[in-house]
């Protein structure tokens, strides 16, 4: 198994552009989520998945949005980066019924 | 708002020595208690976790205490070693309702010196 993958590993980014965060899971995992990752804040839920079809807001949600259309994929889309948006971002997932989250590698975002 | 709060954020040890990692936490609806090592370019993984109804859980040189009443939890480290020189956080969330929405403290980097 490959856990959870991330791509890109680095990404740099003008204000104002759009991208698309990938994430994916062989595990076939119900819940997947996304944190972003700031010095001295810890990670933040930016949004959430129970399952396909399904998605829900975290903690700093705005200027982010989600769809899961398959178990195994859950990507994140910035339709208009901004500086503050700047961060390593990490996807995690688990099965239903067991705590324990496992994480991707990360994407470090850049945004000029 | 921080619900959990960690300290300290940062620590060194000598090798052999005990690193201890406080938090503190305010929703009483929190029944999971994860700590997650993260080594620089990697993502975090689970180290050890608690629920609120033991006050003390130990897997290897890892050991959590948990006070309930004051809604404080440790990690604590024995005979710390340079291999567990990385970021620690904490973590809480309502494990019964499944919905795995962790929140995490600030983060503690530890360095452990030969």
């Amino acid at each position: 198994n490959a856990g959870v993958t991330q791509t890109p590993k680095f990404q740099v980014l003008k204000t104002g552009q759009s991208m698309t965060l990938q994430c994916a899971q062989d595990m076939n995992h119900e819940y997947m989520s996304w944190y972003r990752q700031d010095p001295g804040m810890g990670l933040r839920l930016i949004h959430y998945s129970v399952g396909a079809g399904i998605t829900d807001q975290g903690e700093v949600p705005n200027g982010y949005n989600v769809s899961r259309s398959t178990t195994e994929d859950f990507p994140l889309r910035l339709l208009s980066a901004a500086p503050s948006q700047t961060s390593v971002y990490f996807c995690a997932s688990k099965t239903t019924g067991v705590n324990e989250q496992f994480f991707g590698p990360g994407t470090r975002l850049t945004v000029l | 708002q921080q619900q959990v709060k960690q300290s300290p954020q940062s620590l060194i040890v000598q090798k052999g020595g005990i690193p201890i990692i406080n938090c503190a936490y305010e929703n009483t609806a929190f029944d999971y208690f994860p700590w997650y090592q993260q080594f620089p370019g990697k993502g975090p993984a689970l180290l050890i976790a608690i629920r609120p109804d033991v006050s003390e859980k130990k897997e290897g040189r890892f050991t959590i205490s948990f006070n309930k009443s004051a809604k404080q939890f440790s990690l604590h480290i024995m005979d710390s070693q340079p291999g567990d020189s990385a970021t620690y956080f904490c973590a809480a969330t309502r494990g019964s309702g499944n919905t795995g929405k962790l929140i995490f403290g600030q983060g503690t980097t530890l360095q452990v010196k030969p």
